[in-house]
């Protein structure tokens, strides 16, 4: 089975802090995604990489950046953390494969930011 | 942009049958649907594939309309287990991995 893990369920932090979401996953997969969810939004893609080393900008990538120094694990960064980014973070891996991406999702990590 | 899903919530008796809908703006390469339990991760359902045809999951299909640029998910014989809220995911094909989510579709199975 396809394990994606993330490294917190939740997280308090407090505006201005600098905050790393850390997502690992097992099945060697090239692609990995970080998405943000909000009651009536549903999910918005942040940043998505698709080798190491390499990322692109989602729909909402403002206030935040990522690292992906290996090919199992994708970091979401939070420079200077805002109460507008208080969320659930979603991260997702998906192989490189022809024809349809599924999507495995981690657990999620609630972030409030006070 | 986001592809629109509809209804935005649906209340159904045990056994009842409901179809949710997504419909984008843009050329559409793949639809991908799944299912979210409260305080859960999204779960993957199944994946339209363009040209593809449609796919079933117990008693849980879906069917893609490329001219219409919509894919519907059909749930028959609803059970207590299918509650959670439905998401569709569109892919534009090609080397673009991405999906963009629609909103979301809350389905509350009532006994």
């Amino acid at each position: 089975d396809v394990k994606v893990t993330q490294s917190s369920r939740y997280l308090v932090k407090r505006t201005g802090e600098k905050v790393f979401l850390e997502c690992v996953q097992d099945m060697d997969h090239e692609n990995m995604f970080w998405y943000r969810q909000d009651p009536g939004l549903g999910l918005r893609l942040i940043y998505f990489s698709y080798d190491v080393k390499m990322k692109e900008k989602g729909d909402i990538p403002e206030g935040y950046s990522v690292s992906r120094e290996k090919k199992e694990r994708f970091s979401l960064i939070l420079e200077s953390a805002s109460t507008n980014q208080t969320s659930m973070y979603l991260c997702a891996s998906t192989p490189l494969s022809a024809g349809g991406h599924t999507q495995y999702f981690g657990p999620g990590t609630r972030l409030t930011v006070l | 942009q986001q592809p629109v899903q509809s209804p935005q919530a649906v209340i159904l008796r045990e056994g009842e049958d409901a179809v949710i809908n997504c419909s984008s703006s843009k050329a559409l390469y793949s639809v991908h649907w799944y299912r979210q339990k409260h305080g859960e991760a999204p779960v993957f359902l199944m994946i339209l594939l363009k040209g593809g045809e449609q796919k079933g999951h117990e008693k849980i299909s879906a069917s893609f309309n490329e001219k219409k640029q919509q894919s519907s998910l059909y749930l028959t014989a609803s059970q207590l287990s299918y509650s959670g809220t439905y998401f569709c995911g569109t892919g534009g094909g090609g080397s673009n991995y991405k999906l963009t989510f629609g909103k979301g579709t809350l389905l509350t199975v009532n006994p």
